[in-house]
């Protein structure tokens, strides 16, 4: 069966500190994987999508850059953090695009 | 631009009763429609899905209803269990056009013994 592995669940970083968070897939190959942020009082936000490795889709301008540099890895990246980069982000995966997404556990994330 | 609202953040209800659970969309191309439950500290899980080309899917206890022309969708869960307390999100994609789905801010449920 398909897993998909996310961490750290926490973490608190101070402003213009970097940031990296991973997401790790098993028990598939080339799955489409996707970055979504949930803040404070609102719904989840697809931040980034792949498709293959390199391959990368970014739904919203932000602070934040993705990279897939295999198969099933995708880390979700900052040079320098802002206050509003705070949220709960969730990886998740599809065995195709036009179908429904699986979840990690999610990072919350704190930026002070 | 909130295209997809679930406008009650928070229902409570009775186990063994019947819990309905709502979302409303602007978007009149969104093709397909699905609902999350979320745990505390946890990512969503899916839950069902719908075209819409149908306007009625079931699973087990768990039935989704879609009418295109209210722009508008609930989720139905006979009989409520108190397992099911957790936050649920309505989402929705407009296949053509891209690969986001485009979430509600959920609404909490909670069922009472």
């Amino acid at each position: 069966s398909q897993t998909i592995h996310q961490w750290p669940a926490t973490l608190v970083q101070p402003v213009g500190s970097p940031l990296s968070l991973e997401c790790t897939v098993e028990g598939t190959s080339n799955p489409n994987l996707y970055w979504y942020r949930q803040a404070a009082g609102r719904g989840l936000q697809l931040l980034f999508y792949s498709i293959g490795i390199d391959q990368i889709s970014s739904e919203v301008p932000q602070n934040l850059s993705a990279s897939r540099p295999q198969d099933r890895q995708f880390i979700l990246s900052s040079k320098k953090l802002l206050l509003s980069d705070s949220g709960f982000y969730l990886c998740a995966w599809s065995p195709t695009l036009n179908t429904e997404a699986f979840f990690g556990q999610g990072t919350r994330l704190t930026v002070v | 631009d909130q295209q997809v609202k679930q406008n009650s953040p928070s229902l409570s209800v009775q186990e063994g009763r019947i819990s309905i659970l709502n979302c409303d969309y602007t978007n009149s191309m969104f093709d397909y429609f699905l609902w999350y439950k979320k745990y505390p500290a946890e990512g969503p899980t899916f839950l069902i899905s719908i075209s819409s080309i149908k306007d009625k899917n079931e699973d087990g206890r768990f039935t989704v209803f879609l009418n295109k022309s209210a722009k508008h969708l609930s989720l139905h869960i006979v009989p409520s269990q108190p397992g099911d307390s957790a936050v649920y999100f309505c989402a929705a994609r407009n296949t053509p056009s891209g690969y986001a789905l485009n979430f509600g801010k959920g609404t909490s449920l909670l069922v009472t013994p």
